[in-house]
Protein backbone atom coordinates (compact mmCIF):
# COMPACT_ATOMS: atom_id res chain seq x y z
CA UNK A 1 0.00 0.00 0.00
CA UNK A 2 0.87 3.70 -0.58
CA UNK A 3 0.57 6.51 1.30
CA UNK A 4 0.93 10.54 0.88
CA UNK A 5 2.32 12.83 3.73
CA UNK A 6 1.87 16.65 2.86
CA UNK A 7 3.33 18.63 5.85
CA UNK A 8 1.92 21.93 5.03
CA UNK A 9 -1.85 22.03 4.98
CA UNK A 10 -1.91 26.18 4.37
CA UNK A 11 1.56 28.35 2.99
CA UNK A 12 0.67 32.39 2.33
CA UNK A 13 3.51 33.52 0.35
CA UNK A 14 3.93 37.11 -1.58
CA UNK A 15 3.62 37.42 -5.47
CA UNK A 16 7.08 37.30 -6.98
CA UNK A 17 8.54 34.68 -4.12
CA UNK A 18 9.88 31.32 -4.54
CA UNK A 19 8.11 28.52 -3.56
CA UNK A 20 8.28 25.22 -1.83
CA UNK A 21 5.49 22.60 -1.40
CA UNK A 22 6.63 19.66 0.58
CA UNK A 23 5.66 15.84 -0.16
CA UNK A 24 6.67 12.44 1.14
CA UNK A 25 5.58 9.11 0.06
CA UNK A 26 5.74 5.97 1.62
CA UNK A 27 5.30 2.30 -0.40
CA UNK A 28 6.86 -0.77 -0.24
CA UNK A 29 7.03 -0.91 -4.11
CA UNK A 30 8.24 1.60 -6.87
CA UNK A 31 6.58 4.39 -7.68
CA UNK A 32 4.93 7.12 -10.00
CA UNK A 33 4.40 9.93 -8.68
CA UNK A 34 2.34 13.07 -9.38
CA UNK A 35 1.12 16.90 -8.63
CA UNK A 36 -2.36 17.85 -9.13
CA UNK A 37 -4.28 21.57 -8.92
CA UNK A 38 -7.62 22.63 -7.67
CA UNK A 39 -7.90 26.33 -9.25
CA UNK A 40 -11.21 27.56 -7.12
CA UNK A 41 -14.06 26.60 -8.71
CA UNK A 42 -12.92 23.79 -10.76
CA UNK A 43 -11.83 20.40 -11.28
CA UNK A 44 -8.36 19.07 -10.24
CA UNK A 45 -5.70 19.07 -13.30
CA UNK A 46 -2.56 17.08 -13.95
CA UNK A 47 0.98 19.79 -13.30
CA UNK A 48 3.78 17.14 -13.29
CA UNK A 49 4.29 13.52 -13.49
CA UNK A 50 7.48 11.43 -12.56
CA UNK A 51 7.53 8.13 -14.28
CA UNK A 52 10.96 7.39 -14.56
CA UNK A 53 14.37 8.71 -16.39
CA UNK A 54 15.35 12.13 -14.96
CA UNK A 55 14.52 13.03 -11.37
CA UNK A 56 13.76 16.64 -12.16
CA UNK A 57 10.18 17.14 -13.56
CA UNK A 58 9.20 20.33 -15.22
CA UNK A 59 4.91 20.76 -15.57
CA UNK A 60 2.65 23.18 -16.85
CA UNK A 61 2.55 26.82 -15.51
CA UNK A 62 6.72 27.31 -14.73
CA UNK A 63 6.27 24.11 -11.70
CA UNK A 64 8.92 21.82 -11.51
CA UNK A 65 9.54 18.61 -8.93
CA UNK A 66 12.22 16.79 -8.03
CA UNK A 67 12.03 12.75 -7.30
CA UNK A 68 14.43 11.63 -3.87
CA UNK A 69 14.34 8.04 -3.69
CA UNK A 70 15.79 7.97 -0.52
CA UNK A 71 14.25 10.81 1.00
CA UNK A 72 10.79 9.42 -0.59
CA UNK A 73 10.05 12.39 -1.75
CA UNK A 74 8.84 14.69 -4.19
CA UNK A 75 8.64 18.71 -3.64
CA UNK A 76 7.03 20.80 -5.55
CA UNK A 77 8.89 24.02 -6.15
CA UNK A 78 8.25 27.12 -8.47
CA UNK A 79 10.87 30.24 -8.35
CA UNK A 80 8.56 33.07 -8.54
CA UNK A 81 4.68 32.54 -7.76
CA UNK A 82 1.89 35.03 -9.35
CA UNK A 83 -1.19 35.41 -7.93
CA UNK A 84 -2.74 33.51 -10.01
CA UNK A 85 -1.16 30.72 -8.57
CA UNK A 86 -3.50 30.46 -5.44
CA UNK A 87 -4.73 26.83 -5.65
CA UNK A 88 -4.85 23.96 -3.58
CA UNK A 89 -2.23 21.73 -4.39
CA UNK A 90 -2.25 17.85 -4.22
CA UNK A 91 0.80 15.21 -4.25
CA UNK A 92 -0.59 11.81 -5.32
CA UNK A 93 1.23 7.87 -5.65
CA UNK A 94 0.52 5.18 -7.71
CA UNK A 95 2.58 1.82 -7.02
CA UNK A 96 4.04 0.46 -10.29
CA UNK A 97 2.98 -3.29 -10.89
CA UNK A 98 -0.49 -3.45 -9.34
CA UNK A 99 -3.16 -1.08 -8.93
CA UNK A 100 -3.89 1.92 -11.24
CA UNK A 101 -5.42 3.43 -7.72
CA UNK A 102 -3.67 6.63 -7.23
CA UNK A 103 -2.91 7.26 -3.53
CA UNK A 104 -3.77 11.20 -2.49
CA UNK A 105 -1.83 13.38 0.05
CA UNK A 106 -4.70 15.91 2.28
CA UNK A 107 -3.57 18.58 -0.23
CA UNK A 108 -1.16 22.07 0.44
CA UNK A 109 -3.54 25.82 0.21
CA UNK A 110 -1.16 27.98 -2.01
CA UNK A 111 -2.13 31.23 -1.21
CA UNK A 112 -0.16 34.31 -3.19
CA UNK A 113 -0.46 37.76 -1.83
CA UNK A 114 0.53 41.16 -3.63
CA UNK B 1 -18.02 15.57 -24.38
CA UNK B 2 -15.10 18.47 -24.09
CA UNK B 3 -14.89 16.92 -20.57
CA UNK B 4 -15.87 14.55 -17.75
CA UNK B 5 -19.68 15.49 -16.39
CA UNK B 6 -20.84 14.87 -13.09
CA UNK B 7 -24.72 14.95 -12.39
CA UNK B 8 -26.12 16.24 -10.78
CA UNK B 9 -23.53 19.03 -9.36
CA UNK B 10 -25.68 19.13 -5.55
CA UNK B 11 -27.82 16.52 -4.00
CA UNK B 12 -29.21 17.47 -0.94
CA UNK B 13 -31.11 14.01 0.88
CA UNK B 14 -32.80 12.48 3.86
CA UNK B 15 -30.74 10.14 6.15
CA UNK B 16 -31.72 6.49 5.32
CA UNK B 17 -32.80 7.82 1.51
CA UNK B 18 -31.06 6.02 -1.90
CA UNK B 19 -29.31 8.29 -4.39
CA UNK B 20 -27.45 7.74 -7.72
CA UNK B 21 -24.75 9.85 -8.80
CA UNK B 22 -23.86 10.22 -12.82
CA UNK B 23 -20.92 10.42 -14.48
CA UNK B 24 -19.98 11.05 -17.99
CA UNK B 25 -16.34 10.45 -19.08
CA UNK B 26 -14.28 11.58 -22.26
CA UNK B 27 -15.36 10.10 -24.72
CA UNK B 28 -12.69 6.57 -25.29
CA UNK B 29 -11.43 7.22 -21.41
CA UNK B 30 -11.70 3.70 -20.98
CA UNK B 31 -10.48 4.12 -17.32
CA UNK B 32 -12.69 5.73 -15.21
CA UNK B 33 -11.62 6.50 -11.34
CA UNK B 34 -14.41 7.25 -8.29
CA UNK B 35 -13.31 9.66 -5.63
CA UNK B 36 -14.49 11.11 -2.45
CA UNK B 37 -13.32 14.10 -0.69
CA UNK B 38 -14.30 15.46 2.74
CA UNK B 39 -13.80 19.17 3.82
CA UNK B 40 -9.99 19.27 4.05
CA UNK B 41 -8.81 16.29 2.75
CA UNK B 42 -7.40 14.90 -0.42
CA UNK B 43 -9.88 12.75 -2.84
CA UNK B 44 -10.01 9.25 -1.33
CA UNK B 45 -10.36 6.30 -4.16
CA UNK B 46 -13.30 4.34 -3.89
CA UNK B 47 -13.34 2.38 -7.25
CA UNK B 48 -11.63 1.87 -10.83
CA UNK B 49 -12.95 0.83 -13.80
CA UNK B 50 -11.21 -0.74 -17.01
CA UNK B 51 -13.78 -1.17 -19.73
CA UNK B 52 -16.69 -1.89 -18.02
CA UNK B 53 -15.80 -4.19 -14.88
CA UNK B 54 -14.30 -2.83 -11.60
CA UNK B 55 -10.80 -3.35 -11.49
CA UNK B 56 -10.04 -2.37 -8.43
CA UNK B 57 -13.26 -1.70 -5.31
CA UNK B 58 -10.88 -1.81 -2.65
CA UNK B 59 -11.98 2.19 -1.87
CA UNK B 60 -15.54 1.27 -1.44
CA UNK B 61 -16.31 1.63 2.37
CA UNK B 62 -18.90 -0.85 2.63
CA UNK B 63 -21.63 -2.69 1.10
CA UNK B 64 -23.83 0.78 0.82
CA UNK B 65 -21.29 1.63 -1.70
CA UNK B 66 -21.79 -0.35 -5.52
CA UNK B 67 -20.93 1.59 -8.75
CA UNK B 68 -21.56 0.09 -12.30
CA UNK B 69 -20.44 1.14 -15.75
CA UNK B 70 -22.38 -1.35 -18.08
CA UNK B 71 -21.47 -0.14 -21.53
CA UNK B 72 -17.88 0.94 -20.36
CA UNK B 73 -18.61 4.66 -21.01
CA UNK B 74 -20.99 6.49 -18.22
CA UNK B 75 -20.92 4.86 -14.82
CA UNK B 76 -23.45 5.45 -11.74
CA UNK B 77 -22.30 5.55 -7.93
CA UNK B 78 -24.63 4.14 -6.12
CA UNK B 79 -25.43 4.63 -2.18
CA UNK B 80 -27.83 2.95 -0.39
CA UNK B 81 -29.69 3.76 3.40
CA UNK B 82 -27.07 7.43 2.76
CA UNK B 83 -25.74 8.22 6.40
CA UNK B 84 -24.70 11.59 7.84
CA UNK B 85 -21.02 10.54 7.24
CA UNK B 86 -21.64 9.55 3.35
CA UNK B 87 -21.69 13.99 2.92
CA UNK B 88 -18.56 15.10 0.31
CA UNK B 89 -18.01 15.98 -2.95
CA UNK B 90 -17.39 12.81 -4.91
CA UNK B 91 -15.09 13.64 -7.49
CA UNK B 92 -15.31 10.97 -11.25
CA UNK B 93 -12.01 11.18 -13.37
CA UNK B 94 -11.53 9.69 -16.49
CA UNK B 95 -8.16 8.93 -18.79
CA UNK B 96 -6.65 6.74 -21.62
CA UNK B 97 -5.32 4.46 -18.91
CA UNK B 98 -1.65 3.34 -18.24
CA UNK B 99 -0.20 6.51 -16.57
CA UNK B 100 -1.98 9.05 -18.66
CA UNK B 101 -3.64 11.78 -17.01
CA UNK B 102 -6.65 11.38 -15.32
CA UNK B 103 -9.03 14.16 -16.00
CA UNK B 104 -11.73 15.23 -13.54
CA UNK B 105 -14.96 15.93 -13.41
CA UNK B 106 -16.10 19.41 -11.46
CA UNK B 107 -18.04 16.54 -8.46
CA UNK B 108 -21.02 16.27 -6.87
CA UNK B 109 -21.21 17.67 -3.53
CA UNK B 110 -23.69 15.03 -1.62
CA UNK B 111 -25.06 16.52 1.64
CA UNK B 112 -27.43 13.72 4.05
CA UNK B 113 -29.39 15.99 6.38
Amino acid sequence: AQSVTQLDSQVPVFEEAPVELRCNYSSSVSVYLFWYVQYPNQGLQLLLKYLSGSTLVKGINGFEAEFNKSQTSFHLRKPSVHISDTAEYFCAVKGQGGSEKLVFGKGTKLTVNP
Amino acid sequence: GAGVSQTPSNKVTEKGKYVELRCDPISGHTALYWYRQSLGQGPEFLIYFQGTGAADDSGLPNDRFFAVRPEGSVSTLKIQRTERGDSAVYLCASSLGGNEKLFFGSGTQLSVL
